[in-house]
């Protein structure tokens, strides 16, 4: 039973660049969240996606979108990249529903630097 | 004031000691409540669910106090092992607006 996978674990990118970063959930998951985690903090709601749909959002800025496909696999797109976005990006999973918020699985990240 | 606060420590504690973490959130309304436990460089871990009524597995306690908005986690005997960082996490809303605390840092010493 595969757990959560994202891809790629490490990027080096230049400020105004942009990039794309993916996930898997895991399997039976139909829900995806994404975090940025800088050092020394926790982690940062960025956004979650259910049923291919943006449904909530946290204090991010436009340059970071995203998108969820049929198989429920997601991507977090950022562009016009700053030094500020370096941290680790993480994707968590989760099922809508059935009697209750649930708890999420997390991948383990991908780790943006950005020069 | 932030939604979710936490105590970042870090604490420092000997092997067999028992040590308490508190998280304090603001929203009221918060439905769900998890506490995480985050190894340097890695990825949260599930630890456990916090519910109304506290929970226990094994050596971990994790209590609910919605009157005064703060969940609580106790590790008893603690071991080398169980030094990492501990994230509190509340959840609010039908499509789970997920909150953490920036955890607190426990490092048990021999």
């Amino acid at each position: 039973d595969a757990g959560v996978t994202q891809s790629p674990t490490h990027l080096i990118k230049t400020r105004g660049q942009q990039v794309t970063l993916r996930c898997s959930p895991k399997s039976g998951h139909d829900t995806v969240s994404w975090y940025q985690q800088a050092l020394g903090q926790g982690p940062q709601f960025i956004f979650q996606y259910y049923e291919e749909e943006e449904r909530q959002r946290g204090n991010f800025p436009d340059r970071f979108s995203g998108h969820q496909f049929p198989n429920y696999s997601s991507e977090l797109n950022v562009n016009a990249l700053l030094l500020g976005d370096s941290a680790l990006y993480l994707c968590a999973s989760s099922v809508r529903g059935k009697g209750g918020n649930q708890p999420q699985h997390f991948g383990d990240g991908t780790r943006l630097s950005i020069l | 004031r932030k939604e979710v606060e936490q105590d970042p420590g870090p604490f420092n504690v000997p092997e067999g000691a028992t040590v308490a973490f508190n998280c304090t959130y603001s929203n009221s309304a918060s439905q769900s409540f998890f506490w995480y436990r985050q190894d340097c460089r890695k990825e949260p871990k599930l630890l456990m669910s916090v519910y109304s009524s506290g929970n226990e597995d094994g050596r971990f306690t994790a209590q609910l106090n919605r009157a005064s908005q703060y969940i609580s986690l106790l590790i008893r005997d603690s071991k080398l092992s169980d030094s990492a960082t501990y994230l509190c996490v509340v959840l609010s809303g039908g499509y789970q607006k997920v909150t953490f605390g920036t955890g607190t840092k426990l490092q048990v010493i021999p």
